[in-house]
């Protein structure tokens, strides 16, 4: 099974600014690796997948990079709406789908 | 356009079992699989298993194995997930999510049920 392990577990941050997630798996998932932003009480939400392909709707301060085993999730200017978590989700080696176990981001 | 609609809450007593179910609306159903992610309180996203309905083949994760069964019904495109002998831990959000053939990441997601394992 691959673990996906996130940091940091919560990040602090000013609306305007940078903020930038980290994902890593423990074996090389190529390039199949999503990103999810859940927000209380919803679903989760497709943000990335392919490791930096934007899903449809996302807007481009959300990027995404990486390949093997380190990924990074950038959210370029924080808008209010974007304070959420996030998680990361390996499909290159399953059973099962592993999801990371997540990232807050949070207002400063 | 693509929805996943699941319904109600259910509260179970521990050793009993549950069938959550998840209507898909919208797409081709036999173009795609369905997943279940479960999601304890205050908890990270755990998948359990997933079905392609068009051909019934099913996976499941090795921690559930024996525990959890996917089914389809193709003419109401309906997917459900049974789990048995339920326990306090069992206690969760329970989500369908849809995966594109050959794709494997989920791009739709139902509003989730919440399974509540009590005495």
């Amino acid at each position: 099974e691959i673990v996906m392990t996130q940091s940091p577990a919560t990040l602090s941050v000013s609306p305007g600014e940078r903020a930038t997630l980290s994902c890593r798996a423990s074996h090389s998932v190529s390039s199949n690796l999503a990103w999810y932003q859940q927000k209380p009480g919803q679903a989760p939400r497709l943000l990335i997948y392919a490791a930096s392909t934007r899903a449809t709707g996302i807007p481009v301060r959300f990027s995404g990079s990486g390949s093997g085993t380190e990924f990074t999730l950038i959210i370029s200017s924080l808008q209010s709406e974007d304070f959420a978590v996030y998680y990361c989700q390996q499909y290159n080696n399953w059973p099962p789908w592993t999801f990371g176990q997540g990232t807050k981001v949070e207002i400063k | 356009q693509v929805q996943l609609v699941q319904f109600g809450a259910e509260v179970k007593k521990p050793g009993s079992s549950v069938k959550v179910s998840c209507k898909a609306s919208g797409g081709t159903f036999s173009s795609y699989a369905i997943s279940w992610v479960r999601q304890a309180p205050g908890q990270g996203l755990e998948w359990l298993g997933g079905i392609i309905p068009v051909f019934g083949t099913t996976n499941y994760a090795e921690k559930f194995q024996g525990r959890v069964t996917i089914t389809a019904d193709k003419s109401t495109r309906t997917v459900y997930m049974e789990l048995s002998s339920l326990r306090s831990q069992d206690t969760a959000i329970y989500y369908c999510a849809r995966s594109v053939l050959e794709t494997y990441y989920f791009d739709h997601w139902g509003q989730g049920t919440l399974v509540t394992v009590s005495s």
